[in-house]
């Protein structure tokens, strides 16, 4: 079992509507979760990082945590074309010191 | 601000021949990353460094070496390079709270 699962997708949303992006991980001593969207043949680049249980929000872009499901989500309000990309889950796992283990991604479509 | 410099960007080798990747930050930051990225396999942590002079493996070490040669540069070595390391290598550096900034990526064929 991977540390962190992500379903690959792709996802198709319809531009305007709500994408939603998921995540589980398998360390319960995890303590911080990031979001990395990574754009075909380019690097990946941080959009959202959460800490604690609950819902933080950055613009379109909502982050929720549940450390007792082990649960972390990506919500993307209002898609846009410009938001289709592959989404990548990363978790700063228990035990290591600042090693960042990664899902395999989620890609996202948005169609116009 | 160059941020990650990796090199190089693209390198195709035999199979058994060595090379090593190079990469430095020019942030200064503590923490020092080597993914690699293969198609559905989102990137895999082969080895990282969290401070100058501590380097530890990742998922997939096996085959590789590393070098944190001081704050600034973090190389990667393949001493007998396998077809199954045909991928595509991502450095990245961090100050340590999870915030990675990657290079631009090389990419490299075993034949």
């Amino acid at each position: 079992q991977k540390e962190v699962e992500q379903n690959s997708g792709p996802l198709s949303v319809p531009e305007g509507a709500i994408a939603s992006l998921n995540c589980t991980y398998s360390d319960r001593g995890s303590q911080s979760f990031f979001w990395y969207r990574q754009y075909s043949g380019k690097s990946p680049e941080l959009i959202m990082s959460i800490y604690s249980n609950g819902d933080k929000e950055d613009g379109r872009f909502t982050a929720q945590l549940n450390k007792a499901s082990q649960y972390v989500s990506l919500l993307i309000r209002d898609s846009q074309p410009s938001d289709s990309a592959t989404y990548l889950c990363a978790v700063k796992v228990s035990g290591g010191y600042n090693k960042l283990i990664f899902g395999a991604g989620t890609r996202l479509a948005v169609h116009p | 601000n160059a941020g990650v410099t990796q090199t190089p960007k693209f390198q195709v080798l035999k199979t058994g021949q060595s090379m090593t990747l190079q990469c430095a930050q020019d942030m200064n930051h503590n923490s020092m990353y080597w993914y690699r990225q293969d198609p559905g396999m989102g990137l895999r942590l082969i080895y990282y460094s969290a401070s100058e002079g501590t380097t530890d493996k990742g998922e997939v070490p096996n085959g590789y070496n590393v070098s944190r040669l001081n704050k600034r540069e973090f190389s990667l070595r393949l001493e007998s390079a396998a077809p199954s390391q045909t991928s595509v290598y991502f450095c990245a550096s961090s100050v340590g709270d999870g915030e990675l900034f990657f290079g631009e990526g090389s990419r490299l064929t075993v034949l």
